[in-house]
Order: structure tokens, then C-alpha cells, then sequence
């Protein structure tokens, strides 16, 4: 089983910011099938960026992913209030699939 | 417009049985897998397993295995979770999600809290 890493646990940043968030896998995640994840409070995870690096739809292009192999990364170039949220990634190239423990992003 | 509609909150005892549902529309519902999810209160996401509607091929995490049962009625476009005898562990939110054919998991459901307490 990949496990995944994400660090930090928790972000204090201010909106207009830039967020760096990190996902650092066990083993190398094949065909780079990670999906990053928001989730607010009360509500279903939402898709933001899968294949490491392709925007859902819909998703700002504010938000962006790279990485390769085992490490992964997900940006957000500004953030706005509305992206407060804990963010989780998630392999998908091997069963079982895995997530990774989150990183909370939280106003400064 | 893909829709994941779950059955609604349940409150149980030990050792009780419980079978939850997931209706898809807007979709082909026999040919995506659809998976669940669980949440324990105040952590994070762990993936239980997943079906192909189509021919019920299942697949389990080794974490769930022997624990739940996950099946799908096409004819009504329902996949199911189910417990045999619930433990107060089972306490948690579980989300269904549709699946793609590279088991990218692209929509959610609203989520079923499931309460275990005597």
C-alpha cells in the first residue's frame, strides 16, 4: 500500500498569499494518478486537480499541481477567502487507493 | 449533470445491521465504478473499496475487507454498503464516489453519517 505524506499538518497564511502544500508517497505513484482534494467544513471533498497537474472543471487557475514520481505539490498562486479548507491528496495508480492525512490551510 | 444522491443519517446500536445506499444519475451508472469513502469524526479520507455496477466485479482495501459488504442494483442505478454487526469503531461519515475507468474518483456524494452508540 503507497502511503502518502502531506506536509505541513497546518498553513497560517493571509489571503492574497501564496500556499505551497506538499504530498510525498511511500513509493513512485504510477502513471502520476494523484488528485488533490478541498474540503470545507460539513461538506463531500471537491476535485481540484488530478494526473498530478490537469485542472478539474471549473477549478481557478489559481490553483495548480506538479510533481512526478513521489512528490507532489499543489499551489495556490493567491488565495482567496473562499480557500480556507483542508486539502488532501490522493493516489490512484495502485489498490488500494490511498489518501494522504491533509494539510489545513487557516487564515493567518 | 452527474448526481451521487445518498440515503440519509442513521443512529444505531452494536451489534446492529445497516445497509446504506448511493443513487447515480446523469451518468451510464453500470459503467463507472463507484467507490466508498469513510471519515472518522475530525480526520481524514480512507478509501473502503469499489464496484464496476456492470458485472458487480468488487475490489476492497485490505483495511475493510471482511468488515463491510459493497454491492450495486443497475437495475435502479444503487450501490450499496452494508454492515453485518456495526461496533462503535463505525462511527463516521461515509461518502460514495463515481469512479472513472482509471479509478479517478470525480464526483462525490452528500455523505451518510452513521451514528454507532448504545
Amino acid at each position: 500500500e503507497i502511503v502518502l505524506t502531506q506536509s505541513p499538518g497546518t498553513l497560517s497564511l493571509s489571503p492574497g498569499e501564496r500556499a505551497t502544500l506538499s504530498c510525498r508517497a511511500s513509493q513512485s505513484v504510477s502513471n502520476n494518478y494523484l488528485s488533490w482534494y478541498q474540503q470545507k467544513p460539513g461538506q463531500a471533498p471537491r476535485l481540484l486537480i488530478y494526473a498530478a497537474s490537469s485542472r478539474a472543471t471549473g477549478i481557478p487557475d489559481r490553483f495548480s499541481g506538479s510533481g512526478s514520481g513521489t512528490d507532489f505539490t499543489l499551489t495556490i498562486s493567491r488565495l482567496e477567502p473562499e480557500d480556507f479548507a483542508v486539502y488532501f491528496c490522493q493516489q490512484y495508480g495502485s489498490s488500494p487507493l490511498t489518501f494522504g492525512g491533509g494539510t489545513k490551510v487557516e487564515i493567518k | 449533470e452527474v448526481q451521487l444522491v445518498q440515503s440519509g443519517a442513521e443512529v444505531k446500536k452494536p451489534g446492529e445491521s445497516l445497509k446504506i445506499s448511493c443513487k447515480g444519475s446523469g451518468y451510464r451508472f453500470s459503467s463507472d465504478w463507484v467507490g466508498w469513502v469513510r471519515q472518522m469524526p475530525g480526520k481524514g479520507l480512507e478509501w473502503m473499496g469499489i464496484i464496476y455496477p456492470g458485472d458487480s466485479d468488487t475490489r476492497y482495501s485490505p483495511s475493510f475487507q471482511g468488515q463491510v459488504t459493497i454491492s450495486a442494483d443497475k437495475s435502479i442505478s444503487t450501490a450499496y454498503l452494508q454492515w453485518s454487526s456495526l461496533k462503535a469503531s463505525d462511527t463516521a461519515m461515509y461518502y460514495c464516489a463515481k469512479h472513472d475507468s482509471s479509478w479517478r474518483i470525480d464526483d462525490w456524494g452528500q455523505g451518510t453519517l452513521v451514528t454507532v452508540s448504545s
